[in-house]
Parts: structure tokens; sequence; C-alpha cells
């Protein structure tokens, strides 16, 4: 079974703070992993995958198969990187979502 | 260009109609999917197609019915709308993936 943890739901912090998006997954095969983030009544956009091993917006993820993580993570939070961030698990032939989290960055 | 296309953006109906969502994508994608975004913003899987066949249904009432009649475009066809039914409905596409999203259709029952 696939299945996609993300253990908090909110997480407020102030501008220029860094920050820490956890994502835990379970999946028998090898798994592919994402990141989408959806701005305040916009579509879903990718922000990361696994495979890439990219940073966009500053912000970086790392797979670790011991631990089973997909954590975002990003230095210097800004302002406009308020939106709800959802990690996903592509096994088989469907993406499977966590339930996202929604992050408030303050001036 | 619009990759992914949902009509309509907004719904409002009364419980009981039937109404349709449409979805188009102009990506070439073989894999098209929909996804319900119940109020509390959890994101789920409800029916995905691979040219035009169903792959997977997930638990979801007969009441719902997907239509594909080309590649292209993944209909979604609602009948007795009841007041559960409000949610944000997301078509996407995807040709390997990760999938591609369209704008949602926000629908409204009352």
């Amino acid at each position: 079974a696939q299945r996609v943890t993300q253990p908090e739901k909110l997480l407020s912090v102030f501008k220029g703070a860094p920050v820490e998006l956890k994502c835990n997954y379970s999946y028998s095969g090898s798994p592919e992993l994402f990141w989408y983030v959806q701005y305040s009544r916009q579509r879903l956009q990718l922000l990361l995958r696994h495979i890439s091993r990219e940073s966009i917006k500053g912000f970086t993820a790392d797979l670790n198969k011991g631990e089973t993580s997909f954590h975002l993570k990003k230095p210097f939070a800004q302002e406009e990187d308020s939106a709800m961030y959802y990690c996903a698990l592509c096994g088989s032939e469907k993406l499977v979502f966590g339930k996202g989290m929604k992050l408030t960055v303050n001036p | 260009d619009t990759a992914v296309s949902q009509t309509p953006k907004y719904l409002v109906t009364q419980m009981g109609n039937d109404k349709s969502i449409k979805c188009e994508q102009n990506l070439g994608h073989d894999t098209m999917y929909w996804y319900k975004q119940d109020s509390k913003k959890f994101l789920k899987i409800m029916f995905s197609y691979n040219n035009k066949e169903l792959i997977i249904n997930e638990t979801v009432p007969n009441r719902f019915s997907p239509k594909s009649p080309d590649k292209a475009h993944l209909n979604l066809h609602i009948n007795s709308l009841e007041l559960g039914d409000s949610a944000v409905y997301f078509c996407a596409s995807s040709q390997d993936r990760p999938p591609t999203f369209g704008s949602g259709t926000r629908l409204t029952v009352v």
C-alpha cells in the first residue's frame, strides 16, 4: 500500500526563518516522490521531484530511504512562500497525496 | 495556452441536480485523472483513465461517472448531487509522471 504522511497541518514562521516541512512515506517498491504547492485559490503546481535533485525557489528535498522521508526545506522563508504544500508519492498507476500542510510566512 | 483546462470554474447547484464538469488537455498525455479536494484541503484520487480506458476507480459513489470520449478529454458527470459533494474537483493529466493539474472546479451544493 502507498501512504504519505505529513504530520503537521500548520506551520507559521517569520520571514527569513528556516522552514522544514516533513513528509514520511510507506511503499514496498521504489518510490517516486514529489512536492506540490498550491497558492491561495490556484492550481496545484509541481515544486520538486526527488529524481531531479534540484532546488526550486530556494526549496530542496532529499529522499532518505532509511528514514522513509522526503522533507522539504528552505533556509530563509519568504512571504510569497505562504501556501499549501503537498507531499506525493507515485507508485504503480496512481499519485497519492499527503494531507497537506499550510505554511504561513509572516512579515 | 492552458495545458489542462476545466469548465466551469465555479458551479453552484441544488441538491438532487445532475451536473457535469469538463476537462481537456492539450499536452498529448495518455493518462488523465480526477481528484477531489475537500474542505480540509485533503486531496484524493477518484478516477484515472489511460487512453480512454478506466484504470483506477477508487471508492467513489456510483453517482459519479467519468466519461472519456477521447484521450484529450475526461469529463465528470455527477447525478443526484448531495451536500457532501461540495468540494474542489481537479483534473490532471500525465505522460509518465508527475501529473499536470487543471485550475479546479469549485462545486457548491446548496
